[in-house]
């Protein structure tokens, strides 16, 4: 099936350690985002690519890093310099482009990161 | 002003009533609109587009009022399934997201 896989579904960072969340996707879809949201609170973005190679940061983007060196994966790196990482970590993919400029995105089911 | 703006709640209705939720966005030049539903610890799922002449979908409505810059949400027949939270999301480069509304339904 189609679809946006994130993993882990759990994750748990100690002091002063990166951790990388995994989201890949088999849509063909060419822009991929990272949003975090934390309780009762909405989705904020964190980064977001529109096309592989290239990426963009979105309103939070301090203590995170991307990659995007295929179209099918968009890893997000929680850094030791991001010091409250303990949120739900949600990446979504969407067309672009044309007449594709007006699609929604689609979500995977997310990452909860604690701090241990 | 916050770009997207949405009254958190709660809703608390019972079933069978019609509920209405609106959001508020500060871009006037924002082309696409969308619903979304989120179950508790859940990701948020499409719900519906919103177009500019209004649209429907069974027992939910979603208008556009361009001038006002606000969108709205309108649930018929409230079922004890619908409770859930509904996000407004708005096009930018990315979808911005309001914070929510929550809605709960009771027997």
């Amino acid at each position: 099936d189609g679809g946006i896989t994130q993993s882990p579904k759990y994750l748990f960072r100690k002091e002063g350690q990166n951790v990388t969340l995994s989201c890949e996707q088999n849509l063909n879809h060419d822009a991929m985002y990272w949003y975090r949201q934390d309780p009762g609170q909405g989705l904020r973005l964190i980064y977001y690519s529109q096309i592989v190679n290239d990426f963009q940061k979105g309103d939070i983007a301090e203590g995170y890093s991307v990659s995007r060196e295929k179209k099918e994966s968009f890893p997000l790196t929680v850094t030791s310099a991001q010091k409250n990482p303990t949120a739900f970590y949600l990446c979504a993919s969407s067309v672009t482009g044309g007449d594709y400029s007006n699609q929604p995105q689609h979500f995977g089911d997310g990452t909860r990161l604690s701090i241990l | 002003r916050k770009e997207v703006e949405q009254d958190p709640g709660p809703f608390n209705v019972p079933e069978g009533a019609t509920v209405a939720f609106n959001c508020t966005y500060s871009n006037s030049a924002s082309q696409s609109f969308f619903w979304y539903r989120q179950d508790c610890r859940k990701e948020p799922k499409l719900l519906m587009s919103v177009y500019s002449s209004g649209n429907e979908d069974g027992r939910f409505t979603a208008q556009l009022n361009r001038a006002s810059q606000y969108i709205s949400l309108l649930i018929r027949d409230s079922k004890l399934s619908d409770s859930a939270t509904y996000l407004c999301a708005v096009k930018g480069t990315a979808l911005i997201f309001g914070k929510g509304t929550t809605l709960s339904v009771s027997s």
